[in-house]
């Protein structure tokens, strides 16, 4: 029971190129969500997915996409990456929105 | 600004000394959960505490919800340097479907 995994560990990107992160749960959690954590600032909610298919804006989605097309996985798109998007970004699950959420390790994301 | 402040923001003391952590908003929460995250890591849940004036006690570590769903403490006794880490707390308004995040108290004990 591998729980979140999260692919890749660290990234380099220069401005303008794009990439996808990957996340993963085998625990057949309904919720995902993708954070991004800045220092200071904790965590911050950047899209989520409360089922198979279905996507939601969260308090930064700007210059993100998402998509949800099987329950297990929760994708997370870069189009046209730039330098305030360096952060660590950490994806979750979870059976319903109050519940616990386990989180995976984390993406460390570097624009140059 | 976020929905839940936290204080301090940075908190240093010696091995054995007792610390507390501070929640606050002005939101109500149907409940309210605190996670440690070491570095490197993710987040990982210590509780959840759902009822207005419930406390939670985790070995060397308390957890109080305020009795008007507003606000939440994290006591920690003779803390040990284990005890090292950032500290979230995150509410669920119970309106909505997702947790609201604070920005996190960084602990460190020294030994």
């Amino acid at each position: 029971n591998a729980g979140v995994t999260q692919t890749p560990k660290f990234r380099v990107l220069k401005t303008g190129q794009s990439m996808t992160l990957l996340c993963a749960q085998d625990m057949n959690h309904e919720y995902m969500y993708w954070y991004r954590q800045d220092p200071g600032m904790g965590l911050r909610l950047i899209h989520y997915s409360v089922g198979e298919g279905t996507t939601a804006k969260g308090e930064v989605p700007d210059g993100y996409n998402v998509s949800r097309l099987k329950k297990q996985n929760f994708l997370l798109g870069l189009e046209s990456a730039a330098p305030s998007q360096t952060s660590v970004y950490f994806c979750a699950s979870s059976w319903t929105s109050g519940d616990e959420q386990y989180f995976g390790p984390g993406t460390r994301l570097t624009v140059t | 600004t976020q929905l839940l402040e936290q204080s301090p923001q940075f908190l240093s003391i010696q091995e054995g000394e007792n610390l507390t952590v501070y929640c606050n908003s002005s939101s109500v929460f149907s409940s309210l959960q605190w996670y440690r995250q070491e570095p490197g890591e993710g987040p990982v849940l210590l509780v959840t505490v759902v009822t207005g004036g419930e406390v939670k006690k985790l070995k060397r570590l308390t957890f109080q919800f305020g009795d008007a769903r507003k606000d939440s403490s994290l006591h920690i006794t003779a803390a040990q340097p284990g005890d090292t880490g950032l500290y979230l707390c995150a509410g669920d308004r119970g309106n909505d479907y997702k947790l609201s995040f604070g920005a996190g108290t960084t602990v460190t004990v020294r030994a």
